[in-house]
C-alpha cells in the first residue's frame, strides 16, 4: 500500500513569506507526528496529533509555527514570516497506534533565502 | 529529560568488515522504547528495530544485531559483513512510555561509509 507522502518535496521561499507543508499519512493511521531535521542533525519532534487534535505541540519552536489536521487524516504544517533559520527538512510520520512503529515520509526540504 | 548520544559521527569501513555503532541514552523513566533508524542518501527514514526497556534480549536479524544493556544505558548496533548498500546515516532514538505516545528523541546520527 501507499506510504506516507509529503508535498512539496522541495520548497524555496523568501524570508518573511508564508509556507504550507502537507502530509498524507498512511490510510487509517490515527497518530501523526511532525519532525524537523536540520543539516547534520537528527530529527527533532515538533507536534503530535491523535485524530484531529494536537495532543502535544511542545516542540513547535515559536508561534510562527502551526499545524492542523481537520479531518484526522491529512495534516498541514504552516509557517508564518519564515526566517532563514527555518531552513530544514520537515518530516512527517504516521502510526496505527500510539506505541506502534512510526512510518516516515520522504520529507519536504524547505529553503528560506 | 531524555537524551541520546551517538559519539561516532562518521565511520568508514571496508566492505565485508564488521562494524558496531554505539548508542548511549539517558532517561528518568523505567519504561521506555529504543529504536534504530537508517537514513540512506535518498533521505527517507527506515525503521530497523524497536526494543522496550523490559526486554534486554539481544536481537539478530540477518546481518544486523543489537546489544541492549540497561546497566550501561547502551543500545549498540552491529552490522556483520558490511556491504556498500549499508552506507547511510544511522540514528538511535528513545521514547518514554509514560507519555502514552511516542515522542521520539533522536541522536545526532552516525554516518557509515562502506568502501568497496
Amino acid at each position: 500500500g501507499a506510504g506516507v507522502s509529503q508535498t512539496p518535496s522541495n520548497k524555496v521561499t523568501e524570508k518573511g513569506k508564508y509556507v504550507e507543508l502537507r502530509c498524507d499519512p498512511i490510510s487509517g493511521h490515527t497518530a501523526l507526528y511532525w519532525y524537523r531535521q536540520s543539516l547534520g542533525q537528527g530529527p527533532e519532534f515538533l507536534i503530535y496529533f491523535q485524530g484531529t487534535g494536537a495532543a502535544d505541540d511542545s516542540g513547535l519552536p515559536n508561534d510562527r509555527f502551526f499545524a492542523v489536521r481537520p479531518e484526522g487524516s491529512v495534516s498541514t504544517l504552516k509557517i508564518q514570516r519564515t526566517e532563514r533559520g527555518d531552513s530544514a527538512v520537515y518530516l512527517c510520520a504516521s502510526s496505527s497506534g500510539d506505541y506502534n512503529e512510526q512510518f516516515f515520509g520522504p520529507g519536504t526540504r524547505l529553503t528560506v533565502l | 529529560a531524555q537524551k541520546v548520544t551517538q559519539a561516532q559521527t562518521e565511520i568508514s569501513v571496508v566492505e565485508k568488515e564488521d562494524v558496531t555503532l554505539d548508542c548511549v541514552y539517558e532517561t528518568r523513566d523505567t519504561t521506555y522504547y529504543l529504536f534504530w533508524y537508517k537514513q540512506p542518501p535518498s533521505g527517507e527514514l527506515v525503521f530497523l528495530i524497536r526494543r522496550n526497556s523490559f526486554d534486554e534480549q539481544n536481537e539478530i536479524s540477518g546481518r544486523y544485531s543489537w546489544n541492549f544493556q540497561k546497566s550501561t544505558s547502551s543500545f549498540n548496533f552491529t552490522i556483520t559483513a558490511s556491504q556498500v548498500v549499508d552506507s547511510a546515516v544511522y540514528f538511535c532514538a528513545l521514547s518514554e512510555a509514560r507519555r502514552g505516545y511516542q515522542k521520539v528523541t533522536f541522536g545526532i546520527g552516525t554516518k557509515l561509509q562502506v568502501i568497496p
